[in-house]
């Protein structure tokens, strides 16, 4: 049962460009929804936010959209650099809980010199 | 900057033994968390633990697995008799609110 979907598995863009990597998820009992962002033989690194209540969250360079209705949200890099080139994980929380995470597949960026 | 450390960094085992792994949480937080990956597969949640107590666990954290906080600074997952299948990156993770901070990960391989 896959609650949260990341159904590109991979991208590849130039650096400088934009990086758009998009998250669904089918229960609507999330309501704060986070990325990370794994290196090989790392743990994930904790990048971006957002809680339900929100519609857009900015850090710098990275933006995270929300569409309730849509349950859709999703990350945007720009301008994108080598360095990004990781596997970006989408995940949700309920809140109230254990908080545990649910995690998307990951989709795997590549930023091209 | 503080960070959430695991011990070892590789574990190999054979079928039947036991393991433990080891993690040091951030030291202000409270919810500590255990979660696998195993390769090609999606990070997957174990168990969570808070104020000395497990306060949810999937399927996956069956009756051979255990966590402990032993001190004010340790949290150990415990595989009382590993399987093949146990073969992944086992993450530990720690929060005071709702971002999580994950250590580098402990790979478990089982013979």
């Amino acid at each position: 049962d896959q609650q949260v979907k990341q159904n590109s598995p991979s991208l590849s863009v130039q650096e400088g460009r934009i990086s758009i990597l998009n998250c669904d998820y089918t229960n609507s009992m999330f309501d704060y929804f986070l990325w990370y962002k794994k290196y090989p033989a790392e743990g994930p690194t904790f990048l971006i936010s957002i809680s339900s209540i929100k519609d857009k969250n900015e850090d710098g360079r990275f933006t995270v959209f929300l569409n309730k209705s849509a349950k859709h949200l999703s990350l945007h890099i720009v301008p994108s650099q080598p360095g990004d080139s990781a596997v970006y994980f989408c995940a949700a929380i309920t809140q109230g809980g254990s908080e545990k995470l649910v995690f998307g597949k990951g989709t795997k960026l590549t930023v091209n010199p | 900057e503080p960070e959430v450390t695991q011990t070892p960094s590789h574990q190999v085992t054979q079928m039947g033994q036991e393991v433990i792994l080891r993690c040091v949480p951030i030291s202000n937080h409270l919810y500590f968390y255990w979660y696998r990956q195993i390769l090609g597969q999606k990070v997957e949640f174990l168990v969570s633990f808070y104020n000395n107590e497990i306060s949810e666990k999937s399927e996956i954290f069956d009756d051979q697995f255990s966590v402990e906080r032993p001190d004010g600074s340790n949290f150990t997952l415990k595989i009382r008799s590993t399987k093949l299948e146990d073969s992944a990156m086992y993450f530990c993770a720690s929060t005071a609110y709702n971002e999580q901070f994950f250590g580098p990960g402990t790979r478990l391989t089982v013979l």
